[in-house]
């Protein structure tokens, strides 16, 4: 069974600073790890993904994140802040092989502060 | 190429009602997962189909049900409503095999009253 951890529900940020987003996981098998935004009323939409291969994984919008197994932390970061980031952002795993059921966290809401 | 279209957006239902949603895949995915997002216990996962075929659930009752049509559109169904299932449902489209990602729709926002 997999699950995930996001560390904390709100982050507040002023504008141009630096985003962090912190996700733990648990798996017992080499995870699949995902992050996603969401704007309010809105689907989720894939901010980048860790499956194999490079552990800092480069996503949209000027946003990346880094696979670190020994602390079993997926942490997505963004240097500078733009207002529009002020979205709810998910972390989620998912197992390989044949489960394509996403295990997410609780969510952080981030707010830019202008 | 189109995303994952949900339907309807928003539905008003009422206590032991039961209703419908649609989810169409991104052309060419085989893989429909539904989840349910409330404020109280966040994002579930409610069950996925491939190929017409349930591949794995989650731990709703029997009141929620799903099905895959042959051309890979999805519907679930939830029956005899309570005011607990008011939530947004989410659909979410994937090629179902290897490193994919799963793409969602707008969801579907039900409201019993």
């Amino acid at each position: 069974a997999q699950s995930v951890t996001q560390l904390g529900s709100h982050v507040s940020v002023s504008e141009g600073a630096l985003v962090l987003l912190r996700c733990n996981y648990s798996s017992s098998v080499p995870p699949y790890l995902f992050w996603y935004v969401q704007y309010p009323n809105q689907g989720l939409q894939l901010l980048l993904k860790y499956t194999t291969g490079a552990t800092l994984v480069k996503g949209i919008n000027g946003f990346e994140a880094e696979f670190k197994k020994s602390e079993t932390s997926f942490h997505l970061t963004k240097p500078s802040a733009h207002m529009s980031d002020a979205a709810e952002y998910f972390c989620a795993v998912r197992s390989g092989g044949n489960d394509y059921k996403l295990s997410f966290g609780a969510g952080t809401t981030v707010t830019v502060r202008a | 190429k189109a995303g994952v279209t949900q339907t309807p957006r928003y539905l008003i239902k009422t206590r032991g009602q039961q209703v419908t949603l649609s989810c169409s895949p991104i052309s060419g995915h085989r893989s429909v997962s539904w989840y349910q997002q409330t404020p109280g216990q966040g994002l579930q996962f409610l069950f996925e189909y491939f190929s017409e075929t349930q591949r794995n659930k989650g731990n709703f009752p029997g009141r929620f049900s799903g099905r895959q049509f042959s051309n890979s559109r999805s519907e679930m169904n939830v029956s005899t409503l309570e005011l607990g299932d008011s939530a947004l449902y989410l659909c979410a489209s994937s090629l179902g095999a290897g490193e994919t990602e799963a793409f969602f729709g707008q969801g579907t926002r039900l409201t019993v009253v």
